[in-house]
C-alpha cells in the first residue's frame, strides 16, 4: 500500500529538548515536504526535499532542520524546540517525474506540544 | 507567489441540505487547484483536483467544484450533505512548474458541521 508514515503521532515535550519526527514514503518519490497547520492559517511549508541531499527553506523554516540523505526519508528536526512551535505536523511526498500524476500524498500527522 | 482565501470559517449546515465553500486565489503563475479534507482528528484526504480540461471537477463523496479562471474561484459544492461530511476543508494550489517540492499554498480552511 502506498503511504507516508510518521512518528510519533503525539508528542509532548519541553523547552529547549532537542526532538526528531521522522517520515518516510513507499512510493519512490523524489519531492518531500513538512508542513505545520495551526488554526486559521491552513497548512504552511516548513522545508522541501527535490531529491537526496537537495533540501531548501520553505516558508516558516525559523527553528527547524531537515536532513534527506535516504530517497524514502525525511525527518525534521527541532533542536531546541519553543512553545511556538506547538503545532500539529504533516509530511509530505510527491513524484518529481514529468509527466506523473500532480499530487501531494499527505502522512497521518504528528501532534507536538511545547511546554 | 501564490495565496489562497477561504471566505468562511465556519458553516453550519442542517443535514440533507445544499452547501457551497468559497475559495478564492491569486497567482503570478498558471495553477493547479486541490480541496482537501480533514476529519475530526485525522490527515489529509484528497477530494478533488483540478488539472486541466472541464472546469466543472467531480471528486468523492458527491463533492464537485468548478474552476473559474476569470474570477479565480474554485468553490466547492455538496447538493444534500450528510452528518458524516461534518470536517475542516482545505483549499489549496500549486503552481505548474515544478518547484519547491511541489509545493501548496493553503487557505485558512473552513470548518463544515452538519447539523440534524
Amino acid at each position: 500500500e502506498a503511504q507516508v508514515t510518521q512518528n510519533p503521532r503525539y508528542l509532548i515535550t519541553v523547552t529547549g529538548k532537542k526532538l526528531t519526527v521522522t517520515c518516510s514514503q513507499n512510493m519512490n518519490h523524489e519531492y518531500m515536504s513538512w508542513y505545520r497547520q495551526d488554526p486559521g492559517l491552513g497548512l504552511r511549508q516548513i522545508y522541501y526535499s527535490m531529491n537526496v541531499e537537495v533540501t531548501d527553506k520553505g516558508d516558516v523554516p525559523e527553528g527547524y532542520k531537515v536532513s534527506r540523505k535516504e530517497k524514502r526519508n525525511f525527518p525534521l528536526i527541532l533542536e531546541s524546540p519553543s512553545p511556538n512551535q506547538t503545532s500539529l505536523y504533516f509530511c509530505a511526498s510527491s513524484s518529481g517525474t514529468s509527466g506523473r500524476v500532480y499530487e501531494q500524498y499527505f502522512g497521518p500527522g504528528t501532534r507536538l506540544t511545547v511546554t | 507567489a501564490q495565496s489562497v482565501t477561504q471566505l468562511d470559517s465556519q458553516v453550519p449546515v442542517f443535514e440533507e441540505a445544499p452547501v457551497e465553500l468559497r475559495c478564492n486565489y491569486s497567482s503570478s503563475v498558471s495553477v493547479y487547484l486541490f480541496w482537501y479534507v480533514q476529519y475530526p482528528n485525522q490527515g489529509l484526504q484528497l477530494l478533488l483536483k483540478y488539472l486541466s480540461g472541464s472546469t466543472l471537477v467531480k471528486g468523492i463523496n458527491g463533492f464537485e467544484a468548478e474552476f473559474n479562471k476569470s474570477q479565480t474561484s474554485f468553490h466547492l459544492r455538496k447538493p444534500s450533505v450528510h452528518i458524516s461530511d461534518t470536517a475542516e476543508y482545505f483549499c489549496a494550489v500549486s503552481g505548474m512548474i515544478k518547484a519547491a517540492g511541489n509545493k501548496l499554498t493553503f487557505g485558512g480552511g473552513t470548518r463544515v458541521l452538519v447539523k440534524p
